[in-house]
């Protein structure tokens, strides 16, 4: 079956701007968790949506949301973006509400800002 | 809130040696302790996981063990070859909170 599919691979942007990402979870998965990762930071929890609502968030600015659509597809959105913005982005998906396993990644979004 | 600890941040070994990770957690609660392996370019993928009701795992070259007691548990890597070189993460969770808190992160260097 089909992975966990994230667009774009990479993208750069310019300060200022502002980028939408997004990702496809495994069909019939219905949870999406969003994740920042830099070098030296590990994995940074932003949030994760089930069944189109916002279930857990992180500490991260309010220029950073996301949503997620009907079909289970979520889109993370970055405004006016930073430098320190600058990172690989994964989301993860899996199918049951309440249990951990079978959390699987897709392979990232790398963003720039340059 | 739970808390993850993983130690070492950085572990070098000789192929064909034995590579141990290990990660201590703070909420008694958490009963799901998964491991995921990070190759350079990639997003991580889980490679081994293990219940609170259980108290070692074994896949092949790779083991899980658990101390509930202690709060800790293990990532064990034997006679490691140059794939095995990655970071690898550990994370937990529990049933009533739908959220994986992970470790820092591991980076584990396989020396020819």
């Amino acid at each position: 079956k089909a992975g966990v599919t994230q667009t774009p691979r990479y993208l750069i942007k310019t300060r200022g701007q502002q980028v939408t990402l997004s990702c496809s979870p495994i069909s019939g998965h219905r949870s999406v968790s969003w994740y920042q990762q830099t070098p030296g930071q590990g994995l940074q929890f932003l949030f994760e949506y089930f069944s189109e609502t916002q279930r857990n968030k992180g500490n991260f600015p309010g220029r950073f949301s996301g949503r997620q659509f009907s079909n289970s597809r979520s889109e993370m959105n970055v405004s006016t973006l930073e430098l320190g913005d600058s990172a690989l982005y994964l989301c993860a998906s899996s199918a049951d509400q309440v249990r951990a396993d079978g959390y699987t990644f897709g392979s990232g979004t790398r963003l720039t800002v340059v | 809130g739970e808390n993850v600890e993983q130690h070492p941040s950085t572990l070098s070994v000789q192929e064909g040696d034995s590579a141990v990770i290990k990660c201590t957690y703070s909420d008694s609660a958490s009963n799901y302790f998964p491991w995921y392996k990070q190759e350079l370019g990639k997003g991580p993928q889980l490679i081994i996981d293990i219940r609170s009701n259980v108290g070692e795992k074994k896949d092949q070259r790779i083991a899980v063990t658990l101390n509930k007691t202690a709060k800790h548990f293990s990532l064990h890597i034997t006679e490691t070859q140059p794939e095995d070189s990655a970071v690898y993460f550990c994370a937990a969770s529990m049933d009533s909170n739908y959220q994986l808190i992970w470790g820092a992160g591991t980076k584990l260097i396989i020396k020819p």
